[in-house]
């Protein structure tokens, strides 16, 4: 079992530019989240997905946007990059029945938009 | 609508001392509650949740936790540090809607130094 795996693990974009991060998890979890990590602020939820064909909005969902075409993927898009998505992503995957509300997390994304 | 507040962002102990990272929340419903760590450049792992049953809850390497109704506290604590401990520690916060979305604290440093 790999996990929650992320591709990739950096990225420099320049502002205005577009790019799709990718989230794959192989525990046939239902539900999949993606946060972003920033010094002093935690983790804060962007989007989520509790099935395939199904996102909603979290916390902080401007910017963004996510598709879960298949159970096993959850894609964070970002069509116009701005200096304020300068972050850490982390994507993440629950719903084990036996281990209810345990969220796997990925390695994490560094993007850096100057 | 949940928050938690993590009062410390550092916390330098020495090893083999005694340590406690506080945890505050907020909530007009139950939730459940959880503390997770994230070691230097990794993903967050789960050290220990409460669903329900006993207030006091253990992890596999030593920590503890102790859910506090009256004073809306879950503060994890350890007796005795290692420097492997050193990492930084979330508090967490999900209410009871079924899709487990999590509100994470701000996240104490614990630098652990011989």
């Amino acid at each position: 079992n790999a996990g929650v795996t992320q591709t990739p693990k950096f990225r420099v974009l320049k502002t205005g530019q577009s790019m799709t991060l990718l989230c794959a998890q192989d525990m046939n979890h239902e539900y999949m989240y993606w946060y972003r990590q920033d010094p002093g602020m935690g983790l804060r939820l962007i989007h989520y997905s509790v099935g395939e064909g199904t996102t909603a909005k979290g916390e902080v969902p401007d910017g963004y946007n996510v598709s879960r075409l298949k159970k096993q993927n959850f894609l964070l898009g970002l069509e116009s990059a701005a200096p304020s998505q300068t972050s850490v992503y982390f994507c993440a995957s629950s719903y084990d029945p036996g281990r209810p509300y345990e969220q796997y997390f990925g390695p994490g994304t560094r993007l850096t938009v100057t | 609508a949940q928050s938690v507040t993590q009062l410390d962002s550092q916390v330098p102990v020495f090893e083999e001392a005694p340590v406690e990272l506080r945890c505050n929340y907020s909530s007009s419903v139950s939730v459940y509650l959880f503390w997770y760590v994230q070691y230097p450049n990794q993903g967050l792992q789960l050290l220990l949740k409460y669903l329900s049953g006993s207030t006091l809850v253990e992890s596999i390497n030593g920590f503890e936790a102790e859910f506090n109704k009256s004073q809306t506290s879950f503060h994890l604590r350890k007796p005795s540090v290692h420097i492997s401990d050193t990492a930084e520690y979330f508090c967490a916060v999900s209410d009871l809607t079924g899709f487990q979305k999590l509100v994470f604290g701000t996240g104490t440093r614990l630098l652990v130094s011989p």
